[in-house]
Order: structure tokens, then sequence, then C-alpha cells
């Protein structure tokens, strides 16, 4: 299986500050991330993909990109409690939609 | 947005039983996942199916395990028989036909096997 790893493994940022969270896969053939959200004791939802050299922004939260070292991190600007969550980074493996998890970054935002 | 659900929440039962576990995808979508997470670490994939066809499988997906989706009902997840290493928390996930899709994740069973 292929190796993704998630740093830090918890965060605590103030409300309206900026929470970064980091993924980096090992597998070079991984050409597509996605970040997802998970609230405790529910569904993890999509926040966002990206898969070109770069960034990203939507909203409150920007998403970069370095294919060389096959790192992605995510960026929560004026963090809200509500987005205190775990946050998931998946690397879309070569065949069929596989998708592989970090660990996952607990974020606490605190009011 | 578009929901998967998962029927049951939580299921407990004794090592050596069968059991299934149900997911009813998103309505349009034509490729099906399931995940496992045990306490503590990472979601791993296990297995999708496509076309009433297993395309991917993980190692995890031991011989005890099978899928299946017959004439667009469930999308099940049968153990049998089970063993302790099987308490985690299953994921189903749905995804439109495409190379990049969104995959849409149910809320989990936790299976418990005593």
């Amino acid at each position: 299986q292929q190796k993704v790893q998630q740093s830090p493994e918890s965060l605590i940022v103030p409300e309206g500050g900026m929470a970064s969270l980091n993924c980096t896969s090992s597998d070079r053939n991984v050409d597509y991330f996605w970040w997802y959200r998970q609230h405790s004791g529910k569904s993890p939802k999509m926040l966002m993909s990206i898969f070109s050299n770069g960034e990203k922004e939507e909203g409150r939260f920007t998403v970069h990109l370095n294919k060389a070292s096959l790192h992605t991190s995510l960026h929560i600007r004026d963090s809200q409690p509500s987005d205190s969550a775990l946050y998931l980074c998946a690397a879309l493996g070569p065949n069929y939609n596989v998708l592989y998890f970090g660990s996952g970054t607990k974020l606490t935002v605190e009011p | 947005g578009p929901k998967v659900l998962q029927i049951p929440s939580h299921q407990i039962i004794d090592m050596g039983q069968m059991v299934t576990l149900n997911c009813d995808p998103v309505s349009n979508h034509l490729y099906f996942y399931w995940y496992k997470q045990i306490l503590g670490q990472q979601m791993e994939f296990l297995v999708n199916f496509y076309n009433g066809k297993v395309m991917e499988k993980s190692k995890l997906f031991k011989d005890q395990f099978s899928v299946e989706r017959p004439d667009g009902s469930y999308f099940t997840l049968k153990i049998q028989p089970t063993a302790l290493e099987d308490s985690a928390v299953y994921f189903c996930a749905s995804s439109l036909p495409g190379d990049y899709a969104e995959q849409f994740f149910g809320p989990g069973t936790r299976l418990t096997v005593l």
C-alpha cells in the first residue's frame, strides 16, 4: 500500500487564525490529491482536490501542490470553531479510483 | 448534497458469525467502494466494484470477504466467518465513472467482533 503521511497529528489555533496542514505521498504514481473533512461521527466530506502544480483557492481554503516533492498543504484562514474536525488527505492511486488516506490532522479552533 | 447511507450504524457479533454491512449509494453513481478504519489508524482501501465486478482489491480484502449489489439494491460487504481483527469502522463510498470522480462517503458502520 502507498504511504501518505500527514502532519501535524493535531493542531490548535485561535479563532480567526491560520491553520496549515501538510501531506506527503511516497508513491510517485500518485497524480491527484484530495482533502476531506470529517466531523466526529459523520461522513468524510470532500473539501478540495488538486492535481496541478501551484495553488487553488476556494473561499477561506487554499491548497498547494508541489508535484516534484509530492507534497500538498491545506491552509485555512480566519479559522472558525466550526472548522474543528479531522482533516484527511488522500492520494489517488493509478488504478480504478483507489484512494490512499493519511492518518489525518485533528484541528481544534478555540473561541 | 448527495448522501450515502449505511445500515446499521453499529453491529456487535460473535467471532465466527456472518455479518452483512449495507450501503445505499448515491442514486446515479456506478462505482462503489469499501474502506476499513481500525480505531486510531488511517482509513484503508478494501475493494471497489463496477458493473457487477470487483475492479481492484487490497490485501485486506480476505477470502472471507465478498461484495455484491444485486439489481440496484444495497451494495453489501459480507464477512463470513468474522474474526476479531475485523473489528473496525467500515466506510462505504460511491462515485460517478471517471478517473478523478469525487468519492462520496457514508457515515460508517462500526463493527465489533467479540
